[in-house]
């Protein structure tokens, strides 16, 4: 069953600009992680984030987890037309697999 | 880092045919192996899980006999999509562990594009 919730489903920006994607999910974690797609592509693990972490960075990435919120957002600062790809948030939550959220479209304009 | 692959990357195949796709871990031992399908704009929904020498455990609503997934060998496991149907036409993605503990990292494959006319 799926697990996380992106919004927004679809989001377009100006290069340079900063996108932000938030997730939801409904159930304890023990992580969550994030993960990149280009159209037809497959996944590129981006971040992950332990359920005893708020906050943490990668480059140009920060992502938050609200535990109490049961919510993690990813931050995109200064994007370029080369983030343009879908965004999953995909969560763990005891001994099951990866669980995926429905995805962010990201389009950055030049 | 771990590398996953996946054979063929993409296949047309005429509908009642079978087509088997492979899933390699090249650089590890997957105790562990995962298939998932995406449709398009669509997230990725979990099929099975297999573990190495044992069945593999499907999810609900996956008809086991028309996803036939066997894992051989700790670097191996294949999907067959059995009579395929137009239906059946996605993005199947292939994911290997290399641990026992389900936090252990997922490591993914490219995907297999499958078209069925």
């Amino acid at each position: 069953s799926q697990q996380g919730e992106e919004d927004p489903q679809a989001l377009s920006i100006q290069e340079g600009e900063n996108a932000t994607m938030n997730c939801s999910y409904k159930t304890s974690i023990n992580n969550l992680q994030w993960y990149r797609q280009n159209s037809g592509r497959g996944l590129v693990h981006l971040i992950l984030i332990r359920s005893n972490e708020r906050e943490k960075h990668s480059g140009r990435l920060r992502v938050t987890l609200d535990t109490s919120k049961k919510s993690s957002s990813l931050l995109i600062t200064a994007s370029r037309a080369a983030d343009t790809a879908s965004y999953f948030c995909a969560t763990h939550s005891g001994n099951t697999p990866l669980v995926f959220g429905k995805g962010t479209r990201l389009s950055v304009i030049a | 880092g771990a590398v996953v692959s996946q054979h063929p990357s993409w296949v047309i195949c005429k509908s009642g045919t079978s087509v088997k796709i492979e899933c390699r871990s090249l650089d590890f031992q997957a105790t562990t192996m995962f298939w998932y399908r995406q449709f398009p704009k669509q997230s990725l929904m979990l099929m099975a899980t297999s573990n190495e020498g044992s069945k593999a455990t499907y999810e609900q609503g996956v008809e086991k006999d028309k996803f036939l997934i066997n894992h051989a060998s700790l670097t191996l496991s294949t999907l067959t999509v059995t009579s395929a149907h137009p239906e059946d036409s996605s993005f199947y993605i292939c994911s290997a562990r290399s641990g026992l503990d389900a936090t252990d990292t997922q490591y993914f494959g490219p995907g297999t594009r499958l078209t069925v006319l």
